[in-house]
């Protein structure tokens, strides 16, 4: 069966160091990925999503990831966090035609 | 607004009793996805719909479960004989279909804010 592992259940972190935030998927030919935020009773956001062509992709609000085949991961980075950048994340893949697949969620706290 | 839209927003129900959501997806998308959310879990899958085919159900939509997208634009979803165990957000999205070359908008699913079910 298909899936996607987020490892980290909850990332806190000072405001303005950097964070990276842990995706990894079950091996596929071809995927297509997606990190998502969900602010507090809010539907989901996209950050950003990898399709094809540069494994590195920038995303809204200063995030980027980078998709890397040989280690199915999808791990999302920030160089400088804002308090603003608290919220739920959470990564996601579609392997078939139609399905898409959601990891449980990281939250993300950022202290000031 | 031109986003997803759901209603209600939240719903609390006695168990036993029958519910059903509404979802109008953005007009020009003829794909439309339910998910259901619990405490500490990311969307999982229940249906999909391509216009008013409904093409995909997980092994979640039990036969409590029905959904529907009569004209091919916006959705139900039904829940017969609620559980406690159905309280959730149940969130919809949709997304842009195309027979030519996937661009990246054609990935690209757009959620509504979801639907809060609590079951007493």
């Amino acid at each position: 069966a298909q899936s996607v592992t987020q490892l980290d259940s909850q990332v806190p972190v000072f405001e303005e160091a950097p964070v990276e935030l842990r995706c990894n998927y079950s091996s596929s030919v071809s995927v297509y990925l997606f990190w998502y935020v969900q602010y507090p009773n809010q539907g989901l956001q996209l950050l950003l999503k990898y399709l094809s062509g540069s494994t590195l992709v920038k995303g809204i609000n200063g995030f980027e990831a980078e998709f890397n085949k040989s280690q199915t991961s999808f791990h999302l980075r920030k160089p400088s966090v804002h308090i603003s950048d608290t919220a739920e994340y959470f990564c996601a893949v579609r392997y078939n035609f139609n399905k898409f697949y959601f990891g449980s969620g990281t939250k993300l706290n950022v202290k000031p | 607004d031109t986003g997803v839209s759901q209603n209600p927003r939240h719903k609390i129900t006695k168990r036993g009793q029958n519910v059903t959501f509404r979802c109008d997806p953005i007009s020009e998308h003829n794909r439309l996805y339910w998910y259901r959310q619990t405490l500490g879990q990311g969307p999982e899958f229940l249906t999909y719909f391509q216009n008013e085919a409904q093409l995909e159900k997980s092994r979640l939509l039990s036969d409590r479960f029905s959904a529907e997208r009569p004209k091919g634009s916006f959705s139900t979803l039904e829940i017969q004989r609620t559980e406690q165990g159905d309280s959730a957000m149940y969130l919809c999205a949709s997304r842009r279909g195309t027979s030519g070359r996937a661009t990246s908008s054609y990935n690209e699913q757009f959620f509504g804010p979801g639907t809060r079910l609590t079951v007493l």
